[in-house]
């Protein structure tokens, strides 16, 4: 069965402060690791999709990277407008993505 | 604007009272999907279609069913509702049935079945 763990469940920062969130998985074939982000009282929104160990994708302050047993989204001088929740999936198949529970980030100015 | 649309944003039923949760993409998307997001469980799949009428079950699909007579759109039927399906839903939908980790959320349905 795949698995998805995120951690921390919930991390305070204060805007600049950088910072990694976590995300461990077990998974019999990866196809894929995703990103997204989500707000409260929205649909997730798609961020990064990494295929292979070593690989890393950017984007504004956000980094993600992937090792065969977990991936990293560090996030460099962080704004409050990065305060969301930060959801991690991987997929076996060609369906079926497998969710962590998320981080839910607090940027404070 | 490219979006996935879910109505009713919010709705509260009784239980056994049938009820449908439709939704539409305008983006021309092959993948369509149905998530349950409950809190401490996160994310979990409810059915998923490749194409139209293509579909198969997720994780959780029991007291659930769908329908793709057409390719935007995806409606959720719940039979007859039960107080644990009181959750917050999202449709969700890929540009290709090849590619369904990438997916774009709908802004969700929250319901509640007393």
């Amino acid at each position: 069965e795949d698995q998805v763990t995120q951690s921390p469940e919930a991390l305070r920062l204060q805007e600049g402060e950088s910072s990694s969130l976590n995300c461990s998985y077990t998974v019999s074939g990866l196809r894929g690791l995703f990103w997204y982000r989500q707000d409260p009282g929205k649909g997730p929104e798609f961020l990064f999709t990494l295929y292979s160990a070593g690989e890393e994708k950017e984007k504004e302050r956000l980094k993600a990277t992937l090792t065969k047993k977990e991936s990293f989204l560090h996030i460099t001088a962080p704004k409050p407008e990065d305060s969301a929740t930060y959801l991690c999936a991987v997929q076996a198949g060609y369906s079926t993505l497998t969710f962590g529970k998320g981080t839910m980030l607090l940027v404070s100015p | 604007e490219a979006q996935v649309t879910q109505n009713p944003r919010y709705l509260i039923t009784v239980t056994g009272k049938k009820l449908t949760v439709t939704c539409s993409q305008n983006m021309n998307h092959e993948y369509m999907s149905w998530y349950r997001q409950d809190p401490g469980l996160g994310l979990r799949q409810i059915y998923y279609s490749m194409n139209v009428e293509v579909t198969d079950k997720g994780d959780v699909p029991e007291g659930y069913k769908v329908s793709r007579k057409e390719k935007r759109n995806f409606p959720l039927i719940l039979e007859s509702p039960s107080p644990n399906q009181t959750s917050l839903y999202f449709c969700a939908s890929s540009l290709s049935s090849k590619n369904t980790g990438e997916l774009f959320f709908g802004e969700g349905s929250r319901l509640t079945v007393l």
